[in-house]
């Protein structure tokens, strides 16, 4: 069955560029996730989405960094102006069950590479 | 959380030996905690859970063990394969709903 993806796979960019990374969840999972990895570091919570509602966004570092999901399924997440320290794996992530974050199934990431 | 670069916690185990990994967690009201599994270019993926209320948890191969006195979790790996070799992340869920905090991993490198 189809997991969670997530395109582009790999994205450069040039400082001061928008992007929009796109994730596709497991079909019907509700909860809804992204996640930034810096490399060699553990995943780092961004933002939180039940549905299309955008539950928790507290982990975005900064109001350059937006995210949706309006018809709860597909969710997209731009940075505007990218800046080099925004250079990361950046990981979706969707799990079933309304009762968020328990088998959150992941997906391959998109690396981002700001020059 | 701190940042310790490239400098994983590393263990080098030969194939068929058992493997333990361990991480210490932070916040004593976390009530959910999972191991994943990341190979290199791919996303993590879930091993095994445990929830506070139990201290051991078994799956296929793998162990879990929960020590709350010292906010501490250990993932135990039976007869380790090539297979196995990944970084593996601890993760635990506090008080604030649908975020998990990740541990920093470690390096897991099983040799033939």
């Amino acid at each position: 069955g189809a997991g969670v993806s997530q395109s582009p796979r790999y994205k450069v960019a040039k400082r001061g560029q928008d992007v929009a990374l796109r994730c596709d969840p497991i079909s019907g999972h509700v909860s809804l996730f992204w996640y930034q990895q810096a490399l060699g570091q553990g995943p780092e919570f961004l933002t939180y989405f039940q549905n299309e509602a955008q539950l928790d966004k507290s982990g975005l570092p900064s109001d350059r960094f937006f995210a949706e999901r309006p018809e709860g399924s597909v969710s997209t997440l731009k940075i505007q102006r990218t800046q080099q320290e925004d250079s990361a794996v950046y990981l979706c992530a969707s799990s079933p069950r309304d009762r968020a974050n328990e088998k959150l199934f992941f997906g391959s990431g998109t690396q981002l590479s700001v020059l | 959380g701190e940042s310790v670069g490239l400098h994983l916690p590393t263990l080098s185990v030969q194939e068929g030996d058992n493997s333990i990994i361990n991480c210490a967690y932070s916040n004593s009201a976390s009530d959910y905690f999972i191991w994943y599994k990341q190979e290199s270019g791919k996303g993590p993926q879930f091993i095994i859970d445990i929830r506070s209320n139990m201290d051991k948890r078994q799956g296929q191969r793998v162990t879990v063990l929960l020590n709350k006195t010292v906010k501490h979790l250990s993932l135990q790996i039976a007869a380790t394969q090539p297979g196995d070799s990944a970084v593996y992340f601890c993760a635990e869920r506090g008080t604030s709903y649908g975020k998990l905090t990740f541990g920093q991993g470690t390096i897991l490198t099983v040799h033939p």
